[in-house]
């Protein structure tokens, strides 16, 4: 079983949609979940953090369930600025940042 | 502020060359990263650098050795290419441990 596991898509959806990716991870000793976006032949960049008692910014909601294990991202009133690849980031070793592992990443398409 | 550059932004090698992806950060952080990403696969972290002075191995290291050349700059070195090594490589960079800025990339292949 991958260290952690996305759902890599695509997902289409019109503007204006809510939509959710879940993102599952082996280690239950993980302590810190992340999501970054990536455009399309560009560089990662820091979306926000999950905390244990979920997180909001703006239209981004995000979760995390140990018991299950898995983290999720919602969006809501979807734009065409929001298509890109999403990926989950667990940190499956204590505080170490250097031990990240990456989601191969959910692949988002907002369409007019 | 030019956050975090990487040179060369593509390069073509021949199997067995050697070559040094360049990083630099202007943003005083005393944490950089090298990673690979290839097709359906998550990034991997190839080395980081906690602090300068400091390297560390991460996942995938070897075929790769790196330079913490002061707070500013870390290089990655491929001393023997293979195409295996073909891949897009991203550097990061950050204040408090977890990669906050990537670099735009290089996207290298090795024939």
């Amino acid at each position: 079983r991958k260290e952690v596991e996305q759902d890599p898509g695509p997902f289409n959806v019109p503007e204006g949609a809510t939509v959710a990716f879940n993102c599952t991870y082996s280690n239950s000793a993980s302590q810190s979940f992340f999501w970054y976006r990536q455009d399309c032949r560009k560089e990662p960049k820091l979306l926000m953090s999950v905390y244990s008692s979920g997180n909001e910014d703006g239209r981004f909601t995000a979760q995390l369930n140990r018991a299950s294990q898995y983290i999720s991202l919602l969006i809501r009133d979807s734009k065409l600025s929001d298509s890109a690849t999403y990926l989950c980031v667990v940190n499956g070793q204590g505080t170490s940042y250097g031990k990240l592992t990456f989601g191969q990443g959910t692949i988002l398409t907002v369409h007019p | 502020n030019a956050g975090v550059t990487q040179t060369p932004k593509f390069q073509v090698l021949k199997t067995g060359q050697s070559m040094t992806l360049q990083c630099a950060q202007d943003m005083n952080h005393n944490s950089m990263y090298w990673y690979r990403q290839d097709p359906g696969m998550g990034l991997r972290l190839i080395y980081y650098s906690a602090s300068e002075g400091t390297t560390d191995k991460g996942e995938v290291p070897n075929g790769y050795n790196v330079s913490r050349l002061n707070k500013r700059e870390f290089s990655l070195r491929l001393e023997s290419a293979a195409p295996s090594q073909t891949s897009v490589y991203f550097c990061a960079s950050s204040e408090w441990g977890l990669p906050q800025f990537f670099g735009p990339g290089t996207r290298l292949t090795v024939l």
